[in-house]
């Protein structure tokens, strides 16, 4: 089973910052099939990235994701107040299709 | 556009069985590389993988969970049914359904269903 590290648990910013936050796979992940995916308190998760890099439909181009094999980096460039939430990395390249623990991004 | 949504009892006993059903529109289970899974999270914790089920009854499973998971589908009623049985309260979670797309990616889920364990 691949594990998934999310860091930092936690990260403080204010609006307008820059967010980077960090994935790391225990072994490479086929064909860079790592998800992330935005949680706010009482909904489902939404699909933000997904082949690494691929933002999906409707997703504001402030996110950006990258990375290959073991390490992935979900971007937020400008911060807006709707952001501060809670972010998951998943993989899909192999099963199971594991999570991360997860990050909170909240408000500095 | 697809949808998904959760259904089940929102309170089960320790030792028992539960059937939660995922029924969905927008896209069938007999297409080509689309399937559906399941996902818990705990009350204030992450998400864990439970199981899926692709279009041709390829059923993959959290080894951690198997002895107590069991996926199926309807393709006809649009539906995906999951149980698990022998429930304890640290089963308690948000259980969520989603589709996977062609692509291999999750998305979209269901709004998901509180299911607690306590006798």
């Amino acid at each position: 089973e691949i594990v998934l590290t999310q860091s930092p648990g936690t990260l403080s910013l204010s609006p307008g910052e820059r967010a980077t936050l960090s994935c790391r796979a225990s072994q490479s992940v086929n064909d860079n099939y790592l998800a992330w995916y935005q949680q706010k308190p009482g909904q489902a998760p939404r699909l933000l990235i997904y082949g690494a890099s691929s933002r999906a439909t409707g997703m504001p181009d402030r996110f950006s994701g990258s990375g290959s094999g073991t390490d992935f980096t979900l971007t937020i460039s400008r911060l807006e107040p709707e952001d501060f939430a809670v972010y998951h990395c998943q993989q899909y390249g192999r099963s199971p299709h594991t999570f991360g623990q997860g990050t909170k991004l909240e408000i500095k | 556009q697809i949808t998904l949504k959760e259904s089940g009892p929102t309170l089960v006993k320790p030792t028992q069985t539960l059937t939660l059903t995922c029924t969905f529109s927008g896209f069938s289970l007999s297409t080509a590389g689309v399937g559906v899974g399941w996902i818990r999270q705990p009350p204030g914790k992450s998400l864990e993988y439970l199981a899926l089920i692709y279009w041709e009854d390829d059923k993959r499973y959290n080894p951690s969970l198997k002895s107590r998971l069991t996926i199926t589908k309807d393709t006809s009623k649009n539906q995906v049914v999951l149980t698990m049985t022998n429930m304890d309260p640290v089963d308690t979670a948000t259980y969520y359904c989603a589709n996977i797309a062609a692509a291999h990616f999750w998305s979209p889920w269901g709004q998901g269903t509180l299911v607690t364990v306590s006798s």
